[in-house]
């Protein structure tokens, strides 16, 4: 049985750019959450989506966004990339709301140049 | 703001050990405490969590102990292995919650 899945698994980027991420969640769950974790520190949240609707949201810049599709599959876009953006970033999700239980993506590693 | 604070921030240990990590939290709506074990170049992994209506929890080697007076939750790690070696975040969320509110992880690294 599939799990998280997330790509691509690594990116590198040149300041300035835009960055589309990709989480597919696991088969029956609804939920997915964004996590940012930066090396040596705990993910902090992005964003979470439930039944394609956001449902909350981080302390992170408009840079960020997110969406939430039909097949509950999600994208997180970052534009105008900072230095400070090279990071981890992690797809978790769960069956739903709560949001207890939740079940993270190996992550994207990127790296802005 | 910490919103969870975990200690110590890495920890080596004997091969058969006890590995003991540490978390305080502040928020009392916080109502669901997993553990994350994560290896380098992975996600978090879902090891073990608790709910603040019981006081200790067991799964195999691993047992989470709660005190809600104190606001304080840790892990213990009983007859630790080498392929214990990971970095463990502790995480507290409200079940009406959105989001985790995760530590700041514990490298830990048994020795054989």
């Amino acid at each position: 049985d599939a799990g998280v899945t997330q790509s691509p698994t690594h990116l590198i980027k040149t300041r300035g750019q835009q960055v589309t991420l990709r989480c597919s969640p696991i088969s029956g769950h609804k939920s997915v959450s964004w996590y940012q974790q930066v090396l040596g520190q705990g993910p902090q949240f992005i964003f979470q989506y439930y039944e394609k609707e956001e449902r909350g949201r981080g302390n992170f810049p408009d840079r960020f966004s997110a969406r939430q599709f039909p097949n509950y599959s999600s994208e997180l876009n970052v534009n105008a990339l900072l230095l400070g953006d090279s990071a981890l970033y992690l797809c978790a999700s769960s069956f739903g709301l709560p949001n207890t239980e939740a079940f993270f993506g190996q992550g994207t590693r990127l790296t802005v140049v | 703001q910490q919103q969870v604070k975990q200690s110590p921030q890495s920890l080596i240990v004997q091969k058969g050990g006890i590995s003991i990590i540490n978390c305080a939290y502040e928020n009392t709506a916080f109502d669901y405490f997993p553990w994350y074990q994560q290896f380098p170049g992975k996600g978090p992994a879902l090891l073990i969590a608790i709910r603040p209506d019981v006081s200790e929890k067991k799964e195999g080697r691993f047992t989470i102990s709660f005190n809600k007076s104190a606001k304080q939750f840790s892990l213990h790690i009983m007859d630790s292995q080498p392929g214990d070696s990971a970095t463990y975040f502790c995480a507290a969320t409200k079940a009406t919650g959105n989001q985790f509110y995760f530590g700041t992880g514990t490298s830990l690294t048994v020795i054989p």
